[in-house]
């Protein structure tokens, strides 16, 4: 079980440029969420899928952001012309929905977060 | 609108020293309440699930219970290992949303 995996670490960017964030979830699970936290906040909800279907986004998803899931396995999140407030913790989690309905602790799984600062 | 609040945001014991750690929250309805473990830089860790009023859930020095309105997280003779941001989320229950909502977090710190 290697867990959740994300690329990179940190990243320093300047402001206006293009950043691209990778999620490898654990393997069997079909759920994928994408959190942002600054520091001294609790995760905030961005967006999750079900395989390769995004299922919901927050409001504070701007159109700068996307998200994709291609053939239901990894996912991207990229920021367009970044800004000094999307300065943060990315933070991708997975779980097994169908494993989860018989186990029944709604657990996420998550990674350690790739941390972002715009310059 | 569902809202999850945690007190205090920061809690400083001697090792040995018992605390509890309070989540309010308001939300149509519950579907399940969360506490996670965070260290710093790291992601946040699973710690329990609870679903119902009266149900408590115990691990190693951490046990966890829930009210209708709150839920605490009792934690007794910590060590300073225990030290870490403990976070309470919820997740709503009536629609297809899966989303779970955090608090900010109380960071607990213990003295050795």
């Amino acid at each position: 079980d290697t867990g959740v995996s994300q690329d990179p670490r940190h990243k320093i960017t300047k402001r206006g440029q293009n950043v691209t964030f990778r999620c490898d979830p654990i393997s069997e699970h079909n759920r994928l969420y994408w959190y942002r936290q600054t520091l001294g906040q609790g995760p905030e909800f961005l967006t999750y899928f079900q395989n390769e279907a995004q299922l919901e986004k927050s409001r504070l998803l701007s159109d700068r952001f996307s998200a994709e899931r291609p053939k239901g396995s990894f996912s991207t999140l990229e920021i367009q012309r970044t800004e000094q407030g999307d300065s943060a913790m990315y933070l991708c989690a997975s779980r097994d929905r169908s494993r989860d309905k018989l186990l029944n602790t709604g657990e996420l799984f998550f990674g350690e977060g790739s941390r972002l600062t715009v310059l | 609108e569902d809202q999850v609040t945690q007190s205090p945001e920061a809690l400083r014991l001697q090792e040995g020293e018992s605390s509890s750690l309070n989540c309010s929250y308001t939300v149509s309805g519950l579907r399940g309440l969360f506490w996670y473990r965070q260290d710093p830089g790291k992601g946040p860790e699973f710690l329990f699930t609870l679903y119902s009023a009266g149900e408590e859930k115990e691990k190693e020095r951490l046990k966890a219970t829930l009210t209708k309105k709150e839920s605490f997280l009792h934690i007794t003779a910590p060590k300073p290992e225990d030290s870490a941001t403990y976070l309470c989320a919820v997740r709503p229950l009536g629609n297809r949303d899966d989303k779970i909502i955090f608090g900010k977090g109380t960071r607990l710190h213990i003295l050795p």
